[in-house]
């Protein structure tokens, strides 16, 4: 099955700068990747999502680019907010369901 | 309903009871999902029902773990002999198609402690 792999663990930054998470996984066959923002005791949201037919997505300040090659996938946040704060969690789709990384603790600093 | 809901939302089972988590997806979605989070973790698979049909439950960690949806609509996820190591909260999504491919829609979970 597949295998999602995920880092940083924790990342802290501080506001106004950028943050980048990373992502690999092993299925070549794989060919959708959503990212998810969990706050502290909330549900999982889909934040942003890309399909392996494009390269590059970006939705105001937040951008996917997506590898197929290397199979390897990026969260990229610009001018990060204090309410950017949360775990955030890449996933893949596999053969009937999504496989998700082990999260990343976002902290940005006022 | 405009969410996924679930019930309850804590749960407190003492060890070796039996329980039940109820799961309403969003109307018209086909494909309904239960992963299992623990504590500072990523979701894990446990089964996947599109309509009524269990199409993998191969995330299921035991013959303890049961799913059903029998109508194709509210999923209900079974626990017999409830054991600490299942102390987690059981999150419940749904996805408009039959591939998952236009991401989930997750409820709140329910927590789970065994004690």
């Amino acid at each position: 099955g597949e295998n999602v792999e995920q880092h940083p663990s924790t990342l802290s930054v501080q506001e106004g700068d950028s943050a980048v998470i990373k992502c690999t996984y092993s299925d070549s066959a794989s060919n959708y990747f959503p990212w998810y923002k969990q706050e502290l005791g909330k549900r999982p949201q889909l934040i942003i999502d890309i399909r392996s037919n494009v390269g590059e997505k970006k939705d105001q300040r937040i951008a996917v680019t997506l590898n197929k090659t290397a199979k390897h996938f990026s969260l990229h946040i610009t001018e990060t907010q204090p309410e950017d704060s949360a775990v955030y969690f890449c996933a893949a789709l596999g053969a009937n369901n999504l496989f998700f990384g082990t999260g990343t603790r976002l902290t940005v600093i006022p | 309903g405009a969410g996924v809901s679930q019930s309850p939302r804590y749960k407190v089972a003492k060890r070796g009871q039996d329980v039940a988590l109820r799961c309403d997806p969003i109307s018209g979605h086909v494909s309904l999902f239960w992963y299992q989070q623990a504590l500072g973790q990523g979701p894990e698979f446990l089964t996947y029902f599109q309509n009524e049909a269990q199409l993998d439950k191969s995330g299921l960690p035991s013959d303890r773990f049961f799913a059903e949806r029998p109508e194709g609509s509210v999923s209900t996820l079974k626990i017999q002999r409830t054991q600490q190591e299942d102390s987690a909260v059981y999150l419940c999504a749904s996805s408009l198609t039959g591939q998952g491919n236009y991401g989930y829609t997750f409820g709140s979970g329910t927590r789970l402690t065994v004690v």
